[in-house]
């Protein structure tokens, strides 16, 4: 059974750039989560979703940000027109089954994004 | 923080000795999670503890849960090379959310 896969692992964009990050869960897990990981810092959550639903995306930047898990295909995190301050580590993260307070989340490797 | 720390935020020890790692909360908590994450790589989760356990074991990791005082350490017994790496603390809340600290970058010296 195949981990979490994300890719690619290394992004790099000019600003203004659009970013497109895939995510694909493991097999049988239907619950996806995006973070992102500054330099020197912990993970901060950004959006959870569902196939074709997002449950809760209050850690999302209003702009600019935008995310989705369409039934067929990987989750993709989108970031339109990249600034310097979007450079960071994209964890993607994915769950058997509802309920956070509970499931232990399973991390792919990561994208790199840098913005030049 | 408004939701606590880990401390040390670095810490360095000689092979084969204990590491012990702290973190805190401020809200009430469902579970808390530990996660290690090698340099580079995706976090792998080590273990979960519950708000009405006060201590879990696994291998040669052991983690106990201060309710009282919102807190849960990590020790990690006869350290090896291959310990090298960062440890999170995830607090899961009631509510839901799920916090990360900043981690605690452990180093293990030959």
């Amino acid at each position: 059974n195949a981990g979490v896969m994300q890719n690619p692992r290394h992004l790099v964009r000019r600003r203004g750039q659009e970013a497109r990050l895939r995510c694909s869960p493991m097999k049988g897990h239907s619950h996806v989560y995006w973070y992102r990981q500054l330099p020197e810092e912990g993970l901060k959550f950004m959006v959870y979703l569902q196939k074709e639903n997002i449950i809760d995306e209050s850690g999302m930047p209003k702009e600019r940000f935008s995310a989705e898990f369409p039934k067929e295909g990987p989750s993709i995190l989108r970031i339109q027109q990249v600034v310097r301050g979007d450079s960071a580590a994209y964890f993607c993260a994915s769950s058997p089954s509802s309920g956070r307070a509970t499931d232990t989340q399973y991390f792919g490797p990561g994208t790199r994004l840098t913005v030049l | 923080s408004q939701q606590g720390e880990e401390d040390p935020q670095a810490l360095s020890i000689q092979e084969g000795e204990n590491a012990t790692m702290n973190c805190s909360y401020k809200t009430s908590i469902n579970n808390l999670q530990w996660y290690r994450q090698n340099s580079g790589r995706g976090l792998v989760h080590l273990i979960l503890i519950r708000s009405n356990e006060r201590e879990k074991h696994s291998g040669r990791l052991r983690v106990t849960l201060d309710t009282s005082k919102k807190s849960s350490s990590l020790l990690i017994t006869a350290s090896r090379a291959a310990d090298t790496a960062s440890y999170f603390c995830a607090r899961y809340l009631r509510d839901d959310k799920i916090i990360f600290g900043k981690g605690t970058r452990l180093h293990i010296l030959p």
